[in-house]
């Protein structure tokens, strides 16, 4: 039961544009979402994080959106660099879940192709 | 470099056989994490440890098994290998019990190939 989903594989984007990335998700105790960035060879690093007493939070050049009744966010970069392609994942996590602690449901991954 | 260091880097064993995977994890961490992403997988949680205790515990097979020790570093055991087993290993830490403003910090994994 995927309870986190990344529906797009892949993404391509023109270098300066928009990059969006999506994430559903189907647990309506998850209130904790992470997006991480994974370049290979390496470990996931985290990005940005977003409670779900919120709607939005940005950080730089990144933005996160979470719509609570679609049980969907999505990630922004703007302006996108090449040096943002990587795969990214989206995390959730129920923090009020008692036995979770610090358990987080990751997505399968999308990949983005900045090109310049 | 996200200062948790896992080793080794690559393992290739036989099926029937058990390795050890090792990780130390931040300076002034207490919580590792171990994670598994096998092929067009996401990672999918195995384990927590917070300061020596186990506490919280995903879909980890009963042929695996963890532990923290008393300086911190973990390791995870994974005995009577199969084909299926191959995957990446990831360890992370945290600073805290949960994960709530307080991100995990992965190491580069350990890729374990098993013939």
């Amino acid at each position: 039961d995927q309870q986190v989903k990344q529906n797009s594989p892949s993404l391509s984007v023109q270098e300066g544009r928009i990059s969006i990335l999506n994430c559903d998700y189907t647990n309506s105790m998850f209130d904790y979402f992470l997006w991480y960035k994974k370049y290979p060879a390496e470990g996931p690093t985290f990005l940005i994080s977003i409670s779900s007493i919120k709607d939005k939070n940005e950080d730089g050049r990144f933005t996160v959106f979470l719509n609570k009744s679609a049980k969907h966010l999505s990630l922004h970069i703007v302006p996108s660099q090449p040096g943002d392609s990587a795969v990214y994942f989206c995390a959730a996590s129920a923090m009020g879940g008692g036995t979770s602690y610090g358990k987080l449901t990751f997505g399968q991954g999308t990949i983005l192709t900045v090109h310049p | 470099d996200s200062g948790v260091t896992q080793t080794p880097k690559h393992l290739i064993t036989a099926t029937g056989q058990r390795v050890t995977l090792r990780c130390s994890p931040r300076s002034g961490d207490l919580s590792v994490y171990w994670y598994q992403q096998s092929l067009d997988q996401g990672l999918q949680f195995l384990i927590q440890y917070y300061n020596g205790e186990e506490r919280a515990k995903g879909n980890i097979l009963e042929r695996f098994s963890a532990q923290q020790f008393p300086d911190l570093h973990s390791e995870l055991n994974l005995s009577s290998l199969e084909l299926g087993d191959s995957a990446l290993y990831f360890c992370a830490s945290s600073v805290g019990l949960s994960s709530y403003n307080s991100p995990l910090h992965f190491g580069n994994g350990t890729r374990l190939t098993v013939t």
